[in-house]
């Protein structure tokens, strides 16, 4: 069973304050990996996306990547509370011949001001 | 670009009734899924089209389920007979290649 695990929260950090986000995945083979941000009701949004070791950065947001740990992280400077919303790690599983981006459950983000 | 778009917004049932979803792709992708929402499973992927071709439906949850793509631009997802388990909320994606997923705004179905 191939599957991606995120703490559920929620977690909860006052305005300005760095929230991490974190995300496990079993498969080895996986190849991409992707944050997208939920507001309540509404549709997942693809904020970053990252491919090899080590870390992206795109203004307040940066997105790590451990593939001998099988552990991505997303971190967010300055932090808002535009900011609240239940962030999804969604990791693209190898196969052949088939795709499958599989979800983590979420972390739901309160910041605080 | 206009997005992914859904139809409809919202849709309520009676237990038994045929449902039919909808999605239009972002022009020039040529990959669409359709995944579920709900509190208790989080987002499960149903079905994926690489070039309007279903590529794997094994999250399909049953034969009541069922998708067509007929060409790049529409797809549609139909519950027959649907069930008060079926209630979620579906959502569209596209993307090109398989790569980033861009979802549509989703459809609450409420089977009472």
């Amino acid at each position: 069973q191939k599957e991606v695990e995120q703490n559920s929260g929620p977690l909860s950090v006052p305005e300005g304050a760095i929230a991490s986000l974190n995300c496990t995945y079993s498969d080895r083979g996986s190849q991409s990996f992707f944050w997208y941000r939920q507001y309540s009701g509404k549709s997942p949004e693809l904020i970053m996306s990252i491919y090899s070791n080590g870390d992206k950065e795109d203004g307040r947001f940066t997105a790590q990547l451990n593939k001998a740990s099988q552990y991505v992280s997303l971190l967010i400077r300055d932090s808002q509370p535009s900011d609240s919303a239940t962030y999804l790690c969604a990791v693209h599983q190898s196969g052949a011949g088939s795709y499958q981006l599989t979800f983590g459950k979420g972390t739901k983000l309160s910041v605080i001001p | 670009d206009a997005g992914v778009i859904q139809s409809p917004r919202h849709e309520v049932t009676e237990m038994g009734q045929e449902v039919t979803l909808r999605c239009k792709p972002i022009s020039g992708h040529n990959s669409l899924f359709w995944y579920r929402q709900t509190m208790m499973r989080g987002l499960e992927l149903l079905i994926y089209f690489n070039n309007n071709v279903p590529i794997d439906d094994s999250g399909m949850p049953e034969d009541r389920f069922s998708a067509k793509m007929p060409n790049a631009s529409f797809s549609t997802l139909k519950i027959q007979p649907s069930e008060p388990r079926d209630s979620a909320v579906y959502f569209c994606a596209s993307s090109r290649d398989s790569i980033e997923a861009f979802f549509g705004q989703g459809t609450r179905l409420t089977v009472v």
